[in-house]
């Protein structure tokens, strides 16, 4: 059974970091392309970033810069690096498995709140 | 970026009720948009992928189609338990895209 299990969410002041970090299991997590999708409170889904094999990473226009993610396959673990945050990064930030061979979000985690506030 | 479009924002639909609702994307990506619903204080869930084939474990009454452009998602005799947002999500190019989502409420 696939499992992603995201941690590392909490009340942080802006311009304050904080990592991500999400806990993979029931597949052979190098083999997949993973993201992290986020969704602010009450409104739809944003897509962030996506990790695939061969350290290949993409980003949201609106996070360029100021969230890195990456992964240890040694580990089955997934991670978010978010810097300089800003307001509107307060979100459920969603750990995502995308299909292997089109890309799409085949396996979401539960989510972990991130709020930015003084 | 393809910004995909989805109709209405909000529907109230009494249960055994069919629904139909839509999802229109800024330019051709063939096949290759995805439903997920998501129920409140939920992650969202797979229904339907490549615009119309179906998922494992996922109730027959939902159904999807299209091509290009223009998608639909049809809820064949409505349960209450099918209450929930119901996303789009194009995997055709980068930046990964996701509709504004439908709300569906149970008269």
């Amino acid at each position: 059974e696939v499992q992603l299990v995201e941690s590392g969410g909490g009340l942080i002041q802006p311009g304050g970091s904080l990592r991500l970090s999400c806990a993979a299991s029931g597949f052979t997590f190098s083999s997949y392309a993973m993201s992290w999708v986020r969704q602010s409170p009450g409104k739809g889904l944003e897509w962030v970033s996506l990790s695939a094999s061969g350290n290949i990473t993409y980003y949201a226009d609106s996070v360029k810069g100021r969230l890195t993610i990456s992964r240890d396959n040694s580990k089955n673990t997934l991670y978010l690096q978010m810097n300089s945050l800003r307001a509107e990064d307060t979100a459920v930030y969603y750990c995502a498995r995308l299909d292997i061979s089109s890309w799409y979000v085949d396996y979401w985690g539960q989510g972990t709140l991130v709020t930015v506030s003084s | 970026e393809i910004v995909l479009t989805q109709s209405p924002d909000f529907q109230s639909v009494t249960p055994k009720e069919k629904v139909t609702f839509t999802c229109r994307a800024s330019q051709s990506i063939g096949t290759s948009l995805h439903w997920y619903q998501q129920k409140p204080d939920q992650s969202p869930k797979l229904l339907i992928k490549f615009a119309s084939q179906s998922i494992s474990g996922v109730p027959s009454r939902f159904s999807g189609s299209g091509s290009g452009t223009d998608f639909t998602l049809t809820i064949n005799s409505l349960e209450a338990e099918d209450a929930a947002t119901y996303y789009c999500h194009q995997s055709s190019s980068l930046p990964l895209t996701f509709g504004g989502g439908t709300k569906v409420e149970i008269k």
